[in-house]
């Protein structure tokens, strides 16, 4: 069975760009997470779906990062425009619903200039 | 907040011996708990988990405890090989189906 798949893997851009990343999770998974990882932290929660609906966006910084799920299988997250300070990598994780195990992909590294 | 950067906490052991990371957690509701094991470029894996109304839970070569009262989470892990060389999270999950995690043990085993 697939895990998490996340692209790209690693993104480069200046700052002021637009940049987009894309998740799919295990198949079956309701809950999808976005998460943050600074070098040497551990994961903090942007946002996390059940199905279609955010339930818990309340660490997204909204005037700069968007995400949708809009058929409640695959997710993207958006930066615009990004900021130095979000360099980092952006994690994607799914469960079967909010109470179960979260596995998580690999995740994206960007780096912005 | 304040940054914990690259100042990870570093356990070293040698092949073969039993290590023990261990875990402060600070929500006295948490519920349940998971330690994930993250290798460098790769996303955290799941390892082991266990449920507030468990003291202890054992799988393969790990086993985790649970004390309540101190707040603490512990996880042993037997003959430890090369392979094992990691960055271990803890991470404990409340009613609100958010997950925390903790700042991180960086496992060095050595040949």
């Amino acid at each position: 069975e697939a895990g998490v798949v996340q692209s790209p893997r690693y993104k480069i851009i200046e700052k002021k760009q637009p940049v987009a990343f894309w998740c799919n999770p295990i198949s079956g998974h309701n809950t999808l997470y976005w998460y943050l990882q600074n070098l040497g932290q551990g994961p903090e929660l942007l946002i996390r779906y059940e199905n279609e609906e955010a339930v818990d966006d309340s660490q997204l910084p909204k005037d700069r990062f968007s995400a949708e799920r809009l058929k409640g299988v695959d997710s993207t997250l958006k930066i615009q425009p990004a900021e130095l300070g979000d360099s980092a990598v952006y994690l994607c994780a799914s469960s079967l619903n909010s109470k179960n195990i979260q596995y998580f992909g690999a995740g994206t590294r960007l780096s912005v200039l | 907040g304040e940054s914990v950067g690259l100042h990870l906490p570093t356990l070293s052991v040698q092949e073969g011996d039993n290590s023990i990371i261990n875990c402060a957690y600070s929500n006295s509701a948490s519920d349940y708990f998971i330690w994930y094991k993250q290798e460098s470029g790769k996303g955290p894996q799941f390892i082991i988990d266990i449920r507030s109304n468990m003291d202890k839970r054992q799988g393969q070569r790990v086993t985790v405890l649970l004390n309540k009262t101190v707040k603490h989470l512990s996880l042993q892990i037997a003959a430890t090989q090369p392979g094992d060389s990691a960055v271990y999270f803890c991470a404990e999950l409340s009613g609100y189906s958010t997950l925390t995690f903790g700042k991180g043990t960086m496992l060095l085993v050595s040949p």
